[in-house]
């Protein structure tokens, strides 16, 4: 199952769909934008990340988009696994090194 | 190459105890950071260091303070403990080096009780 547009706080999708999660950053002047996944008992794991002067960047299954009309992010999961299971968070960064985390969304994968 | 390593995994206090928190960064990253992290708050940033200078800072009490050494190593600090200080506190390394992507990548967490 796919959910565009809103953010969520839980994501179920099946083993082999595609998932989508969003996020609203806060900051129109922000620069830079992370995803991270976080499992039970770790740190959040870096996933994927684009600069404000991108709309789209793709990685190994995953691929970005970033609306700056609208302050949103999105991450796209092809062929969701079950070790996709886990909470997303987005991240944006405003010049300097802090990063600004958004709400996680947790995706739980059923096989 | 190693992780970020943080020390202790786990901590138990009591209200008005004051606890350190310590953070090895990966070998060669010149900047940590450090954030909360609680079920109602989320990731919140506290501070961030970079050649032993505080260069950065979140809005938290001042009893929240840290230190980084010349090794680029970290330690955080909380003084008279409350109970709304229970979380977990991560630490966050990154090269800082112009032209770099500078990820920050972060430790598995401290998880701090305080009872």
């Amino acid at each position: 199952g796919e959910n565009v547009g809103l953010h969520l706080p839980t994501l179920s999708v099946q083993e082999g769909d595609n998932s989508i999660i969003n996020c609203a950053y806060s900051n129109s002047a922000s620069d830079y934008f992370i995803w991270y996944k976080q499992e039970s008992g770790k740190g959040p794991q870096f996933i994927i990340d684009i600069r404000s002067n991108m709309d789209k960047r793709q990685g190994q299954r995953v691929t970005v988009l970033l609306n700056k009309t609208v302050k949103h992010l999105s991450l796209q999961i092809a062929a969701t696994q079950p070790g996709d299971s886990a909470v997303y968070f987005c991240a944006e960064k405003l010049g300097g090194t802090a990063l600004i985390f958004g709400k996680g969304t947790t995706l739980s994968v059923s096989s | 190459k190693a992780g970020v390593t943080q020390t202790p995994r786990y901590l138990i206090k009591t209200r008005g105890q004051q606890v350190t928190l310590s953070c090895s960064p990966i070998s060669g990253h010149r900047s940590v950071s450090w954030y909360q992290q609680t079920p109602g708050q989320g990731l919140q940033f506290l501070f961030e260091y970079f050649s032993e200078t505080q260069r950065n800072k979140g809005n938290f009490p001042g009893r929240f303070s840290g230190r980084q050494f010349s090794n680029s190593r970290s330690e955080m600090n909380v003084s008279t403990l409350e109970l709304g200080d229970s979380a977990l506190y991560l630490c966050a390394s990154s090269l800082d080096r112009a032209g770099a992507k500078n990820i920050q990548y972060f430790g598995a967490g401290t998880r701090l009780s305080v009872l």
